[in-house]
């Protein structure tokens, strides 16, 4: 069935490093790739988004590739800030039914 | 805009207690969905809406009912409530079936 694998976390990282969450994916057909973010108390929020093979999805300064010959969809950042503390889900949909599927969340500390 | 808002954000019940989880959202989407979030397990899809008067089961249904009478509600139903159904839980909706979700804050359920 369709599944999304991340990287267990915790990550704790210092202000300016670079961040990288991994985020593996199975899917019959050809999905759509999300990633949200969740800050503390509140629901998710969309971060960015590919909707087919090679799109980059971007915001915030977060970068994702969709790569379909290693079904990845890693998510970068070049420089964190404290302000991206937060829990990250990686998510896909498929066009052969209803359901998004989630990962299980990363959990994201940027220490000053 | 208000968005997705979900009532209460907060309750502890009795085990066998019956209670509604409101959800209601003012972006005439089409879809609205049903998640719980348990700690470190990501989300898991209870029920979903592709419309009013149409629903359908996610992942883990069990002890769990809907009813979608009009298009901007979607409200969560527990009978008799267990301690398994501690969680916190997320609705969402989206404009069309490959869209992005929008959530709510979730309402944290505590059974006792």
């Amino acid at each position: 069935g369709d599944s999304v694998t991340q990287m267990e976390g915790p990550v704790t990282l210092s202000e300016e490093a670079f961040l990288t969450i991994n985020c593996t994916y199975t899917a019959t057909g050809y999905p759509s790739l999300f990633w949200y973010v969740q800050y503390p108390g509140e629901g998710l929020q969309l971060l960015l988004k590919a909707t087919k093979a090679d799109d980059k999805g971007s915001n915030k300064g977060f970068e994702a590739t969709y790569r379909k010959e290693t079904t990845s969809f890693h998510l970068e950042k070049g420089s964190v800030q404290v302000s991206d503390s937060a829990v990250y889900f990686c998510a896909l949909h498929t066009n052969t039914g209803n359901q998004f599927y989630f990962g299980t969340g990363t959990s994201l500390t940027v220490i000053p | 805009n208000a968005g997705v808002t979900q009532t209460p954000k907060f309750r502890i019940l009795k085990i066998g207690q019956s209670m509604t989880l409101q959800c209601t959202q003012d972006m005439n989407h089409n879809y609205m969905y049903w998640y719980r979030q348990d700690p470190g397990m990501g989300l898991k899809l209870i029920y979903y809406s592709v419309g009013a008067g149409i629903t359908d089961k996610g992942e883990v249904p069990n002890g769990y009912n809907v009813s979608r009478s009009t298009t901007e509600d979607f409200p969560l139903r527990l009978e008799l409530a267990a301690p398994s159904q501690t969680s916190v839980y997320f609705c969402a909706s989206a404009y069309g079936q490959n869209q992005p979700q929008h959530f709510g804050d979730g309402t944290r359920l505590s059974i006792l």
